[in-house]
């Protein structure tokens, strides 16, 4: 089975502009997480959608979204960059519940690299 | 809220030698917790899980961990470090949401 695929790997903007990162997740799993990684916060939760519907939320402004496609492939958009976004995004996969809830691991994809000057 | 907590940003060991990555959590009720590895410029690597089934939980790469709810910890370890063991692990409490919590993480050097 094909990993997690994130593109596109490496991604640099100017402070003010849009990103649009996608994730396809492992086939058969619903579940799509994205995480946030930067040295000095590490990794930190953004949104889980599961059947194209953002399910969890994270502490992280408005400018930061996603949405699901009814192929459980997803998108995350951060409007209006600012420098402290430069980070690795994460997009993990997971079989997960249609009631929620915990148990079931997260497949992590390589990751997109964002840096914005 | 829950929390995890991994003692030691960097952790350096002989290769031969024992390795132990410190983690602790916090919460009334012992969550889903997870040990990760990440390599240079790669994603997370899913070394093992505790779901409650076991306390001592084994993993990939020879990884095992325990869980011990008396002292809230979960503690990676591997008998014998090799040099391709030199990355960042992460440990992972998962919430009834679902989301994942990770520690700040622990950088293992592994010396010849």
């Amino acid at each position: 089975k094909a990993g997690v695929t994130q593109t596109p790997r490496y991604l640099i903007k100017t402070r003010g502009q849009q990103v649009t990162l996608s994730c396809s997740p492992i086939s058969g799993h619903r579940s799509v997480s994205w995480y946030q990684q930067t040295p000095g916060q590490g990794l930190q939760f953004l949104f889980e959608y599961f059947s194209e519907t953002q399910r969890n939320k994270g502490n992280f402004p408005g400018r930061f979204s996603g949405r699901q496609f009814s192929n459980s492939r997803s998108e995350m958009n951060v409007s209006t960059l600012e420098l402290g976004d430069s980070a690795l995004y994460l997009c993990a996969s997971s079989l997960a519940r249609e009631s929620g809830g915990p148990s079931y691991e997260q497949y992590f994809g390589p990751g997109t690299r964002l840096t914005v000057t | 809220a829950q929390s995890v907590t991994q003692l030691g940003s960097h952790v350096s060991v002989s290769e031969g030698a024992l390795v132990l990555l410190r983690c602790n959590y916090s919460s009334s009720v012992p969550p889903y917790l997870f040990w990760y590895v990440q390599y240079p410029n790669q994603g997370l690597q899913l070394l093992l899980k505790y779901t409650s089934a076991a306390t001592l939980v084994k993993g990939i790469n020879g990884f095992e961990a325990e869980f011990k709810k008396s002292e809230t910890s979960f503690h990676l370890t591997k008998p014998s470090a090799h040099m391709s063991d030199a990355a960042e692990y992460f440990c992972a409490a998962q919430t009834y949401t679902g989301k994942l919590i990770f520690g700040q993480g622990t950088t293992l050097q592994v010396k010849p």
